[in-house]
């Protein structure tokens, strides 16, 4: 069956990098829109990024772009994001998610990871 | 950016009652509107996508409505297992949005 598992996660300090990475298995990775979401504590969802089937397109929250890359290995069937100049406001579990349809983008998530905790103090 | 808000922010509702949950968009998002259900400690789970279609698995007590605007979830006759945080999004435009959620709680 699906199963999305993140790892990274971490504490960390402010200005320091850090690299998520989702291990997918149950389904062909290489067709399927990648998310990443995270949801801060005892707060709602918030979209982070997106990268297509293909790698070709991705797509930034304003809050991240610039500081946050998001990539994937399809032979490796593992999605990642790089996290860099992290902040207090960054702290939050991420979660890994896969778009509900093949070969396109946009659209809802289907199947989520059970998230990887990100602190970022001092 | 399509700001999405949810209202009640916190339902009380008895098991075996009915609960009415709402979603208004900022600016119309079409059908392109979905449900998560989150229990503490978990992921998400998608309950409803373009607006009405339930996903894979969701019991028929769940049902979405609406459309442009304005959204509605309902749950039929509350089980326990239904007490939990719910979510909309939308997905029509980027960055997708989700609302702030409404905690259905036991009364």
């Amino acid at each position: 069956q699906v199963q999305l598992v993140e790892s990274g996660g971490g504490v960390v300090q402010p200005g320091r990098s850090l690299r998520l990475s989702c291990a997918a298995y149950g389904f062909t990775f290489s067709n399927r829109a990648m998310y990443w979401v995270r949801q801060a504590p005892g707060k709602g969802l918030e979209w982070v990024s997106v990268i297509s089937y293909d790698g070709s397109i991705k797509y930034y929250a304003d809050s991240v772009k610039g500081r946050f890359t998001i990539s994937r290995d399809s032979s490796q069937n593992t999605l990642y994001l790089q996290m860099n100049s992290l902040r207090a406001e960054d702290t939050a579990v991420y979660y890994c998610a896969r778009d509900q349809r093949e070969f396109s983008y946009g659209y809802p998530v289907d199947y989520w990871g059970q998230g990887t905790l990100v602190t970022v103090s001092s | 950016e399509i700001v999405m808000t949810q209202s009640p922010a916190t339902l009380s509702v008895s098991p075996g009652e009915r609960a009415t949950l709402s979603c208004r968009a900022s600016q119309s998002v079409g059908s392109n509107l979905a449900w998560y259900q989150q229990k503490p400690g978990q992921a998400p789970r998608l309950l409803i996508y373009y607006a009405s279609s339930r996903a894979t698995g969701i019991p028929a007590r769940f049902s979405g409505s609406g459309s442009g605007t304005e959204f509605t979830l309902t749950i039929s006759s509350l089980q326990s297992e239904d007490f939990a945080v719910y979510h909309c999004q939308q997905y029509n435009d980027w960055p997708l949005t989700f609302g702030g959620g409404t905690k259905v709680e036991i009364k």
